[in-house]
């Protein structure tokens, strides 16, 4: 089946650095979802990004489906962005059941 | 607009019990999708639901099953419960199968002792 492999999966930062998260994954996708877990386990739909680029406020993701790589850009940190963030894609052969990275763990401090 | 639901949030059983998990998907969507996410791990996807019937399942055995009902909330059923089973249980519901945004519920987080 499909493979995800996210990095880094530890990221320590002070408030107001920038952040980039990757997500690589194994064969082609038509769809790809950017998730943040935070402390208490709530999981947060962040983008919904099969390509291109989308922003918002101060989170960014892009996608390059061709080379089966996308981007999290997290810009001026606050300390409420920690938490787990997760991408997810499409199993290979059924887009119903989305398979998950190990997630990068992020921890801003004040 | 109300978002997914999910009962309880924490619930204590003994291996060899039953249990089941509730959830209320957001207003509209027609499709749930239940996840397994051991401590430290990425949610394991378990089986989704559309318009009643399940469609997909993941590498769960039998004794976790599941229905939804026609106002498109679902059930999740654990039978003999193990020590493995001990996790958070996330529902997830979408507008359409596969092809739009997962909202995810906050969770149950099932101890098995």
């Amino acid at each position: 089946g499909i493979q995800v492999e996210q990095s880094p999966p530890d990221l320590i930062l002070q408030e107001g650095a920038n952040s980039t998260l990757r997500c690589n994954f194994s064969d082609s996708v038509n769809n790809l979802q950017w998730f943040h877990q935070n402390p208490w386990g709530q999981l947060i739909n962040l983008f919904y990004i099969p390509s291109g680029t989308k922003q918002n406020g101060r989170l960014s993701a892009t996608t390059v489906a061709t080379e089966r790589y996308s981007l999290l850009y997290i810009s001026s940190s606050q300390t409420t962005d920690s938490g787990v963030y997760f991408c997810a894609v499409p199993s290979q052969g059924g887009s119903e059941k989305l398979v998950f990275g190990k997630g990068t763990k992020l921890t801003v401090n004040p | 607009e109300t978002g997914v639901t999910q009962s309880p949030t924490h619930l204590i059983k003994t291996r060899g019990q039953q249990v089941t998990l509730r959830c209320s998907s957001q207003s509209g969507h027609n499709t749930v999708s239940w996840y397994q996410q051991a401590l430290g791990q990425g949610p394991q996807f378990i089986f989704q639901y559309y318009r009643e019937e399940e469609n997909g399942r993941g590498n769960f055995p039998p004794r976790f099953s599941g229905l939804q009902f026609p106002n498109y909330s679902s059930e999740l059923n654990v039978n003999a419960l193990e020590l493995d089973d001990s996790a958070l249980y996330l529902c997830a519901s979408s507008l359409r199968q596969g092809s739009s945004p997962l909202h995810f519920g906050n969770g149950t987080r099932l101890t098995v002792t």
